[in-house]
């Protein structure tokens, strides 16, 4: 079955730190996976977007990374601020599926404190 | 542009009342998207649309209708609130030429069935 599992599922930073979020993911093959933030309250926004042959994409203080070979991607955040408060959540869209075939992972909740 | 619109943002429904969440995006997107999202768990397709007048089933759409009857417009409709569909649901819409891998949000609709 093609899931997609995040981890941690909250993390806490104090601001100006650096933190790594993780997306491991079983659907193979796959066109492209993304990264969203959300906002409390909010829909999810776009960050990054990257085809199964790209291996890195920047955002200015976000950084996505992917490894097809271990099926791991990761979310990178620079010196981080407080509005960087938000759930981190990874997508994956399969390369035989359709409009309902995208796989949401459940995200990861980052709160970063003064 | 406003982007996806939802209305309410609010709702606390009995067990039985029916409602329609309304979705209005102004970005002549011709696919629309309404997802549910459950605590701890990652966004479930409920239905989908590809154009005015065509509409077809998602992840997860036993309880609920649509309708596009125009471009811009793709309510959700409950007939029989249950429990279950206790959530907070997102619109969404993409552009035709990026199929869906480029999706916009809407700001949610917090549903509470009593």
């Amino acid at each position: 079955k093609n899931q997609v599992e995040q981890s941690p599922q909250s993390l806490i930073i104090l601001e100006g730190k650096n933190c790594t979020l993780q997306c491991n993911y079983t659907v193979s093959p796959f066109s492209n996976l993304r990264w969203y933030k959300q906002d409390t309250g909010r829909g999810p926004v776009s960050l990054t977007i990257m085809t199964f042959s790209e291996n890195t994409k920047s955002n200015g203080r976000y950084t996505a990374t992917l490894d097809a070979d271990t099926k791991q991607s990761s979310l990178h955040i620079t010196a981080s601020q407080l509005s960087d408060s938000a759930s981190y959540i990874c997508v994956v869209s399969p390369i035989s599926g359709g409009y309902n075939k995208l796989i949401f992972g459940a995200g990861t909740r980052l709160a970063v404190h003064p | 542009n406003a982007g996806v619109t939802q209305t309410p943002k609010f709702r606390i429904l009995k067990i039985g009342q029916s409602m329609t969440l309304q979705c209005t995006q102004d970005m002549n997107h011709n696919y629309m998207y309404w997802y549910r999202q459950d605590p701890g768990m990652g966004l479930k397709l409920i239905y989908y649309s590809v154009g005015a007048g065509i509409t077809d089933k998602g992840e997860v759409p036993n309880g609920y209708n649509v309708s596009r009857s125009t471009t811009e417009d793709f309510p959700l409709r409950l007939e029989l609130a249950a429990p279950s569909q206790t959530s907070v649901y997102f619109c969404a819409s993409s552009h035709r030429d990026r199929g869906p891998n480029e999706q916009f949000f809407g700001p949610g609709t917090r549903l509470t069935v009593l």
